[in-house]
C-alpha cells in the first residue's frame, strides 16, 4: 500500500536558519503530493501541493520538488522566523483515491 | 478554521460512556471525513462520506459509528468508549475538484479514564 515516510522530530532551528524537512513516499503510479501544516491549537492547514514529476509547490516562503527518481518531496525555507513554529504533515492522494495517506509528522520549533 | 465547526472541543469520558462527535460545514462540499491524530501516527482515517446517505470505512473505524445526517453534517459516535480511543479527533471537508486538498475544523481533544 501506500506510504508516506517523514524525517523523524523534533526539528529545533534558530530564527532565519535553512530548513530542510525531509519526505519520501511509497506508491504506485503518479500520485500528488502535499504538505500541511498544523500550528499549535489547530487544525491542519494546505501549505503547498504538486500533482506531477519535476513540479514545484510554494506558498509563504516554504518550496517542495516533486522528485519521481528519488520519489521524494522534501519541504525547503530559506530563512525560518518563529512563526514557523508548527507541526508539518508530508501527504500523498493517488488517482481516484478518496483518502490521503500522511506521514506521521515533523514538529518544527524556531528559537529567536 | 469558519467553515467547518467541530463540537465538542474538550471532552472527558469514564470508560463505557458514550458520546457524538459533531462536525459541520457551511461550504457546501459533499465529502466530509472524520481523522484521528495520536503522537508520532500522524492522521488516521476513521470514517469518510462521500455524500449525503453515504458513508465509507477508512483505515481505523473498529469502535466508532458515523451518520451523514444532510450534506452539512457529519457525526462521530463513539458507543462505548476505551482509553484506547483518547486522540484528537479532526472532521474535514474535500474541497470539490481538487483531490487531497482537505479543509480542516479545530479538533476535538477527547479522553477516556
Amino acid at each position: 500500500g501506500d506510504s508516506v515516510t517523514q524525517m523523524e522530530g523534533p526539528v529545533t532551528l534558530s530564527e532565519e536558519a535553512f530548513l530542510t524537512i525531509n519526505c519520501t513516499y511509497t506508491a504506485t503510479g503518479y500520485p500528488s503530493l502535499f504538505w500541511y501544516v498544523q500550528y499549535p491549537g489547530e487544525g491542519l492547514q494546505l501549505l503547498l501541493k504538486a500533482t506531477k514529476a519535476d513540479d514545484k509547490g510554494s506558498n509563504k516562503g516554504f518550496e517542495a520538488t516533486y522528485r519521481k527518481e528519488t520519489t521524494s518531496f522534501h519541504l525547503e525555507k530559506g530563512s525560518v522566523q518563529v512563526s514557523d513554529s508548527a507541526v508539518y504533515f508530508c501527504a500523498l492522494i493517488r488517482g481516484s483515491a478518496r483518502q490521503l495517506t500522511f506521514g506521521s509528522g515533523t514538529q518544527l520549533t524556531v528559537l529567536p | 478554521n469558519a467553515g467547518v465547526t467541530q463540537t465538542p472541543k474538550f471532552q472527558v469520558l469514564k470508560t463505557g460512556q458514550s458520546m457524538t462527535l459533531q462536525c459541520a460545514q457551511d461550504m457546501n462540499h459533499n465529502s466530509m471525513y472524520w481523522y484521528r491524530q495520536d503522537p508520532g501516527m500522524g492522521l488516521r482515517l476513521i470514517y469518510y462520506s462521500a455524500s449525503e446517505g453515504t458513508t465509507d470505512k477508512g483505515e481505523v473505524p473498529n469502535g466508532y459509528n458515523v451518520s451523514r445526517l444532510n450534506k452539512r453534517e457529519f457525526s462521530l459516535r463513539l458507543e462505548s468508549a476505551a482509553p484506547s480511543q483518547t486522540s484528537v479527533y479532526f472532521c474535514a471537508i474535500s474541497i470539490q475538484g481538487k483531490a487531497g486538498e482537505l479543509f480542516f475544523g479545530e479538533g476535538s481533544r477527547l479522553t477516556v479514564l
